[in-house]
């Protein structure tokens, strides 16, 4: 929806494994973010980049990698050192003038 | 203190009504504000900018004050399709957003 996409929709690991979640956009902007919702919560902000190849800590960046080696797209990997990691993961892009994020369907990660 | 707060609601309102929402902030540097609607296990998705001058789009009204650093949101004729959760939203310099919490919407027959 919106050139953004996020897969899988569904994601169940045990506790203890990595796990990478992917993102996707297609309309060439350069800045992508990295949200957890978690129930009743706002969004907080994990990780973003404003360019290729760079990116920044947010707030809750301590369990979680990420990489940006190409425009088009910014995983994210939630390690076992997260100490809760089931949540409702959500990317964003924006890109111009305005600092509007639009935002990818999301991950529903389960850690058993 | 949060650095946006919203009341969380619920806001039980009838078809029809007019609701309002207020969002308050803390950081007096917030150049830009939104209201996000997040439908139940959804992605946000934008509803309108918030502009200093106030703007409005069909029956969505938004307002900011930055005197009192708040903006709000109003609704008219309210439909049952209304029914969401809607974030306040704002930038804090960084060019990342900060998201309020969010305020429930039930709009009932």
């Amino acid at each position: 929806d919106g050139g953004i996409t996020q897969s899988p929709k569904y994601l169940f690991r045990k506790e203890g494994q990595n796990v990478t979640l992917s993102c996707e956009q297609n309309l060439n902007h350069d800045a992508m973010y990295w949200y957890r919702q978690d129930p009743g919560q706002g969004l907080r902000l994990i990780y973003y980049s404003q360019i290729v190849n760079d990116f920044q800590k947010g707030d809750i960046a301590e369990g979680y990698s990420v990489s940006r080696e190409k425009k088009e797209s910014f995983p994210l990997t939630v390690t076992s050192a997260q100490k809760n990691p089931t949540a409702f993961y959500l990317c964003a892009m924006s890109g111009g003038a305005s600092d509007e994020q639009f935002f990818g369907p999301g991950t529903r990660l389960t850690v058993l | 203190r949060k650095e946006v707060e919203q009341d969380p609601g619920p806001f039980n309102v009838p078809e029809g009504a007019t609701v309002a929402f207020n969002c308050t902030y803390s950081n007096s540097a917030s150049q830009s504000f939104f209201w996000y609607r997040q439908d139940c296990r959804k992605e946000p998705k934008l509803l309108m900018s918030v502009y200093s001058s106030g703007n409005e789009d069909g029956r969505f009204t938004a307002q900011l004050n930055r005197a009192s650093q708040y903006i709000s949101l109003l609704i008219r004729d309210s439909k049952l399709s209304d029914s969401a959760t809607y974030l306040c939203v704002m930038d804090t310099g960084r060019r990342a957003l900060t998201f309020g919490s969010g305020t429930r919407l039930q709009v009932q027959p």
